[in-house]
């Protein structure tokens, strides 16, 4: 089945950097990879997905890039502010409709 | 909220006892997942539905059962609680029908001692 690699699993960035997330997969059939934000004690909420028919999307401070050649994917946020400090998933889906999650990345944004 | 509703959202168990957890969806999706997250491991899937009595194991299914006799209604069951299935248990669903756009319940914190 489907193995996704996560990294770093902690990042600290000054605000006002960018911050840059990034994932691995091993199923070259999987072709929908999103990504998630979750705050302590809340549920992981959907922040942006790419599907792999899709190189690159963008949505305001954060994009995510797709490297189907080299099964990778990354999360890229500009202009870090505090609120952003959260731990970020990515996933990817393998046959069968499934989502397979990456360990997950503490984005810590210092101000 | 997304429609979906988890109960209990609290709960602390004696091991060997039975517990069972209920998501509860409003819209009528057709995929409903229950992932299980614990430090260092991210989300990992239990069990999942692809309608009313269509089920089929994840990666971490061994200590747990489910069914589904309605569309809106997906149980989960630990039929002998261990302490190694104290976790935060989160229900959800794919809103568009192929998986995709997966959206997750508020969770269920369980403690077994």
């Amino acid at each position: 089945g489907e193995n996704v690699e996560q990294h770093p699993s902690t990042l600290s960035v000054q605000e006002g950097d960018s911050a840059v997330i990034k994932c691995t997969y091993s199923d070259s059939a999987s072709n929908y990879f999103p990504w998630y934000k979750q705050e302590l004690g809340k549920r992981p909420q959907l922040i942006i997905d790419i599907r792999s028919n899709v190189g690159e999307k963008k949505d305001q401070r954060i994009a995510v890039t797709l490297n189907k050649t080299a099964k990778h994917f990354s999360l890229h946020i500009t202009e870090t502010q505090p609120e952003d400090s959260a731990v970020y998933f990515c996933a990817a889906k393998e046959y069968g409709n499934k989502l397979v999650f990456g360990a997950g990345t503490i984005l810590r944004v210092k101000s | 909220d997304a429609g979906i509703t988890q109960s209990p959202r609290h709960k602390v168990t004696e091991t060997g006892t039975p517990v069972t957890l209920r998501c509860h969806q409003t819209e009528n999706h057709r995929y409903m997942y229950w992932y299980r997250q614990d430090p260092g491991h991210g989300l990992r899937l239990i069990h999942y539905s692809y309608g009313v009595k269509d089920t089929d194991k994840g990666e971490v299914s061994d200590g747990y059962s489910v069914s589904r006799s309605k569309t809106e209604d997906f149980l989960l069951t630990l039929e002998s609680a261990t302490s190694s299935q104290t976790s935060v248990y989160f229900c959800a669903i794919s809103f568009d029908g192929s998986g995709n756009t997966i959206y997750f319940g508020e969770g269920s914190w369980l403690t077994v001692v």
